[in-house]
């Protein structure tokens, strides 16, 4: 079992809609757990990081994390033709070092 | 612009060839990490330097890759005798030491090797 799992879509919504992106991981050490997009031959850019279970907002998006079922999501409201890339999940344990899911490719349609 | 900068965006070589790729990182940032990205794939980490010392490496970081940050501001990866299974995309990233959660990646060196 791979330590970050993350669907690779490709996921097509209709602009407007509220968009649900999801990871599942194994490691029970994961500490940080961040949300990174990356538009085609880009670097990944942050959006968010979360420390704790709960929910953490920042404009259209929330990040939830749910440590007792090793479950992330990002939800994005009112989607938009710009949000459309790769959503990478992103865990940090103990030891500093990031452990990427394979990222989500999203289409939101106009 | 004060993000990080990468040089070359892309570069293409022949098998067999050395290749050598800078990372410049925001200036107040003191870690400095490398990645690779192949398609479909997130990035895997390579290696990491806190200043000019390099901490860590990763099993992916053969004898063939050798990475420097020798003032502990800009950081150079070098591939020697590239093999068509180099061809990646190859990231840089930094942080500040408390931050690794924060990291900020550049826009990346794209090697494609034939």
């Amino acid at each position: 079992q791979k330590e970050v799992e993350q669907d690779p879509g490709p996921l097509s919504v209709p602009e407007g809609a509220i968009v649900s992106l999801n990871c599942t991981y194994s490691n029970s050490a994961f500490q940080y757990f961040m949300w990174y997009r990356q538009y085609s031959r880009k670097g990944p850019e942050l959006l968010m990081y979360t420390y704790s279970s709960g929910n953490k907002e920042d404009g259209r998006f929330t990040a939830q994390v749910d440590k007792s079922s090793k479950y992330i999501s990002l939800f994005i409201r009112d989607s938009q033709p710009s949000d459309s890339a790769t959503y990478l999940c992103a865990m940090i344990s103990r030891d500093d070092k990031i452990i990427f899911g394979k990222g989500t490719r999203l289409h939101i349609l106009p | 612009d004060t993000g990080v900068s990468q040089d070359p965006r892309h570069k293409i070589t022949k098998r067999g060839q050395n290749v050598t790729f800078r990372c410049d990182p925001i200036s107040e940032h003191n870690r400095l990490y490398w990645y690779r990205q192949t398609l479909g794939q997130g990035p895997e980490f390579l290696t990491y330097f806190q200043n000019e010392a390099q901490l860590e490496k990763s099993r992916l970081l053969s004898d063939r890759f050798s990475a420097e940050r020798p003032k502990g501001s800009f950081s150079t990866l070098e591939i020697q005798r590239t093999e068509q299974g180099d061809s990646a995309m190859y990231l840089c990233a930094s942080s500040f030491p408390g931050n690794v959660y924060e990291q900020y990646f550049g826009p990346g060196t794209r090697l494609t090797v034939t």
